[in-house]
């Protein structure tokens, strides 16, 4: 069974502009959440997103969104970057919502530096 | 607030040797779930173990063991036989809601 799958894996964006990542979660796998990690504040929880319908939602502005299709495949968009924003964005799925004692599964994370 | 702290920024072992990894978490929460996981170089997190809040008996992987003390908040990982492909920052977490990790542990196994 093929594991979670996120592009690009890298990605190089300029201040203001906006950048929507992907994920595809493990087949069959009905939540998909995300994480942005940098060195100051760790691994941090955006959203997650469970039948398409955004289940739970972290402390990030609103320029941080996300979506989720019938596929379960997921995107996150964020707008008028910041320097602050580069960061590598991980994804995780699972199959059930994430209340639940079921594991996440992460992908390899998309490399987001922004200048 | 639902917090996770790991207090050890970095740690050492040597090969074949027995090292313990110290989490405490805040929760108000009576049911959640404890994870720790590994990220090795190549950035992909890895699941080490998991236990259930209500399960009182720590949980057990092969090498890798927690000792879990739910009244303290405590949710140790103990790695016995340390090989070098156990080098990688260790990350904590926990799940009520949505995970929260804490800020992570850097184990090097020397040679």
């Amino acid at each position: 069974k093929a594991g979670v799958t996120q592009t690009p894996r890298y990605l190089i964006k300029t201040r203001g502009q906006q950048v929507t990542l992907s994920c595809s979660p493990i087949s069959g796998h009905r939540s998909v959440s995300w994480y942005q990690q940098t060195p100051g504040q760790g691994l941090q929880f955006l959203f997650e997103y469970f039948s398409e319908t955004q289940r739970n939602k972290g402390n990030f502005p609103g320029r941080f969104s996300g979506r989720q299709f019938s596929n379960s495949r997921s995107e996150m968009n964020v707008s008028t970057l910041e320097l602050g924003d580069s960061a590598l964005y991980l994804c995780a799925s699972s199959l059930r919502a994430t209340s639940g004692f079921n594991e996440q599964y992460f992908g390899p994370g998309t490399r987001l530096t922004v200048t | 607030a639902q917090t996770v702290t790991q207090s050890q920024p970095e740690m050492s072992v040597q090969e074949a040797e027995t090292v313990t990894l110290s989490c405490t978490y805040d929760t108000s929460e009576n049911n959640y779930y404890l994870f720790w996981y590994k990220q090795p170089p190549s950035r992909q997190m890895i699941l080490v173990i998991r236990q259930e809040a209500y399960k009182q008996q720590n949980a057990t992987e092969n090498r890798f063991s927690v000792n879990f003390q739910k009244a303290a908040k405590s949710f140790s990982l103990k790695i016995s036989d340390s090989q070098l492909g156990d080098t990688a920052m260790y990350f904590c977490a926990f799940i009520v809601n949505d995970m929260r990790f804490g800020a992570g542990t850097r184990l090097t196994v020397k040679p």
